[in-house]
């Protein structure tokens, strides 16, 4: 059982516009910034957005995150097939000494 | 070029102690603000933190594994170890090392190493 939640799953088709949704709490998103990892399959996961909406450099545009209180949500516009892999949201939490917490993932499917 | 690297057993037995070294480059573990964390992934799950250690050695770890996680650091060699006892098979996972960055509001892992499988069976 992850701190955050996340969608198991979403889906799109090319061209299209996804969102991912990230749940959490007054210790973790409510008072902490949040981060989305890339997970192609396979593969290492790769930091997407950091500080709740900044792309670091080589993340097209089409990736975009936002926070609201203790939610937060991962945009990706003009779907591509190569966007097919799990996303992860992620947070400090202040309870118990200071830790990270990490969403369940979504597996985002591209249609 | 920041790099990291896993290495340790990939076969445990239950009731070991596992200790993984990351080695690193393009960056140095005494950067005010700087961190190295370790996080793992069970086949076909979600990623789960494991610890963190800081530039100035302040250690942070999973609340749920704190009491058999030890992590530590040898700056001169460019190196952060982590160790877990009393290994089971539910550690079975791919582990990850990780650079942090600490900035007002919380941590982010910026690059990654590729991770190593580590099976834990008799």
């Amino acid at each position: 059982q992850s701190v955050l939640t996340q969608p198991p799953s979403a889906s799109g088709t090319p061209g299209q516009r996804v969102t991912i949704s990230c749940s959490g709490s007054s210790s973790n998103i409510g008072s902490n910034t949040v981060n989305w990892y890339q997970q192609l399959p396979g593969t290492a996961p790769k930091l997407l957005i950091y500080s709740n909406n900044q792309r670091p450099s080589g993340v097209p545009d089409r990736f975009s995150g936002s926070k609201s209180g203790t939610s937060a949500s991962l945009a990706i516009s003009g779907l591509q097939s190569e966007d097919e892999a799990d996303y992860y949201c992620a947070a400090w939490d202040d309870s118990l000494n200071g830790s990270v917490v990490f969403g369940g993932g979504t597996k985002l499917t591209v249609l | 070029q920041i790099t990291l690297k896993e290495s340790g057993p990939t076969l445990v037995k239950p009731t070991q102690t596992l200790t993984l070294t990351c080695t690193f480059s393009g960056f140095s573990l005494s950067t005010s603000g700087v961190g190295v964390g370790w996080i793992r992934q069970p086949p076909g799950k979600a990623l789960e933190w494991l610890a963190l250690i800081y530039w100035d050695d302040d250690k942070r770890y999973s609340p749920s594994l704190k009491s058999r996680l030890t992590i530590t650091k040898d700056t001169s060699k460019n190196q952060v170890v982590l160790t877990m006892t009393n290994m089971d098979p539910v550690d079975t996972a791919t582990y990850y090392c990780a650079h942090d960055l600490s900035i007002a509001g919380g941590d982010y892992f910026d690059y990654w190493g590729q991770g190593t499988l580590v099976t834990v069976s008799s």
